[in-house]
């Protein structure tokens, strides 16, 4: 298996509610990544898990709050955002010096 | 800091012919990677070719092939025999090494939207 899977899709949410998009990959990857992408605009990092652990944690909001239950899932979990949150969120994984994308999830806060 | 920049927002090819993306990049490190990412309308964000910095030999991965120039921190990518499938955002990308893997220092540039015309 050597993808890195996205749930969901699309996801619709108002400012209010709490969703979570899930990340999951089973090439035995140790670090793992969650980037937001606005249209026409190159990936930004948010968060790096290494070893299950919180490395990097590029200045996100509190409204984004990660967790990596296990070495082969990562969730981001979403409450009280605002519209410009709208985004695709790319997870992805690596082991070594390659980046594997997921297919992201199209978010759009109302 | 390290930045990378693609100067050209769009280009557009012919079906069959030969096209050049630019990407320059600066650093002060010796030790580094560079990525050619293409990501198609479909989004899904997938990895064209890699240069280890200290390789000399440009990398090439069937019709993509890269110009890595480290003097002139330049990094171009030429697609041979361009097919309508190649049509997607390119970004290029920086990575350091210092930190022995990857921990998520990837550096993008703004991208190139390549065309190919049939």
């Amino acid at each position: 298996d050597t993808e890195v899977t996205q749930t969901p899709k699309h996801l619709v949410m108002g400012m209010t509610n709490k969703k979570s998009l899930k990340c999951e990959q089973h090439m035995g990857h140790r670090a793992m990544y969650w980037y937001k992408q606005k249209a026409k605009k190159p990936p930004e990092l948010m968060f790096v898990y290494s070893y299950e652990k919180l490395s990097i944690n590029e200045s996100v909001p509190s409204r984004f709050s990660p967790e990596c239950p296990n070495s082969s899932l990562l969730n981001l979990h979403l409450h009280a955002l605002q519209p410009e949150d709208s985004a695709l969120y790319l997870c992805a994984s690596s082991q070594g010096h390659e980046q594997f994308f997921g297919p992201g999830t199209r978010l759009t806060v109302l | 800091a390290q930045t990378v920049t693609q100067s050209q927002p769009e280009m557009s090819v012919q079906e069959a012919e030969t096209v050049t993306l630019s990407c320059t990049y600066d650093t002060s490190e010796s030790d580094y990677y560079l990525f050619w990412y293409k990501q198609p309308p479909s989004r899904q964000m997938i990895l064209v070719i890699r240069q280890e910095a200290y390789k000399q030999q440009n990398a090439t991965e069937n019709r993509f092939s890269v110009n890595f120039q480290k003097a002139a921190k330049s990094f171009s990518l030429k697609i041979s025999d361009s097919q309508l499938g190649d049509a997607a955002m390119y970004f290029c990308a920086y990575e350091t090494n210092s930190l022995g893997g990857s921990q998520g220092n990837l550096i993008f540039g703004k991208g190139t939207k390549l065309s190919v015309k049939p």
